[in-house]
């Protein structure tokens, strides 16, 4: 089946600074979503991009399908941001058209 | 429109005991995914339904059950509770098009513990 790995596993960022978060995958993808765990475990939407690029606010992600990676940009970082961030994929070729794969996600720390 | 909501919030259980956890979808989805996550790892795929039927299953085994309701809503049982079931347990809803799945939404989780 498809792997998903994210990097880096951990980040701890100064409030205002800017990051970039990776998630490579191994195979073409029809779906693929950012999500923002809360301390509660709520999974937030961020994004929908199997491929692309788009922009909410301070998150922006891009997603390069041919070379089997996505990108999220947090810019102007706030403690708010601290969570963990999941990188989740599905593929129509594996028959997986509903199951998303998820990475083991990013773990970001925002200090004050 | 109404957001994806789970049922209870969390629960104890004791092992060889047997749970059933609710999700109720948002409207105008038509499909429920389930997904186990233990602590300090991604979600796991679990199953999903579409218009009541199951409609793909990852790594579990038969003791993990499920249904969906003509309104779309969800169960998932779990008969012979164990120790390693204890996780948080999240249900997600979409709208399944001809081309494939649209985004999936989340509820907030049943965190369950066995003892």
């Amino acid at each position: 089946g498809i792997q998903v790995e994210q990097s880096p596993p951990d980040l701890i960022l100064q409030e205002g600074a800017n990051s970039t978060l990776r998630c490579n995958f191994s195979d073409s993808v029809n779906n693929l979503q950012w999500f923002h765990q809360n301390p509660w475990g709520q999974l937030i939407n961020l994004f929908y991009i199997p491929s692309g690029t788009k922009q909410n606010g301070r998150l922006s992600a891009t997603t390069v399908a041919t070379e089997r990676y996505s990108l999220l940009y947090i810019s102007s970082s706030q403690t708010t941001d601290s969570g963990v961030y999941f990188c989740a994929v599905s593929s129509l070729i594996y028959n997986q058209g509903g199951k998303l794969i998820f990475g083991q996600g990013t773990e970001l720390s925002v200090k004050p | 429109e109404t957001g994806v909501t789970q049922s209870p919030t969390h629960l104890i259980k004791t092992r060889g005991q047997q749970v059933t956890l609710r999700c109720s979808s948002q409207s105008g989805h038509n499909t429920v995914s389930w997904y186990q996550q233990a602590l300090g790892q991604g979600p796991q795929f679990i199953f999903q339904y579409y218009r009541e039927e199951e409609n793909g299953r990852g790594n579990f085994p038969p003791r993990f059950s499920g249904l969906q309701f003509p309104n779309y809503s969800s169960e998932l049982n779990v008969n012979a509770l164990e120790l390693d079931d204890s996780a948080l347990y999240l249900c997600a809803s979409s709208l399944a098009l001809a081309g494939g799945q649209e985004t999936q939404y989340f509820g907030p989780g049943t965190r369950l513990l066995v003892l």
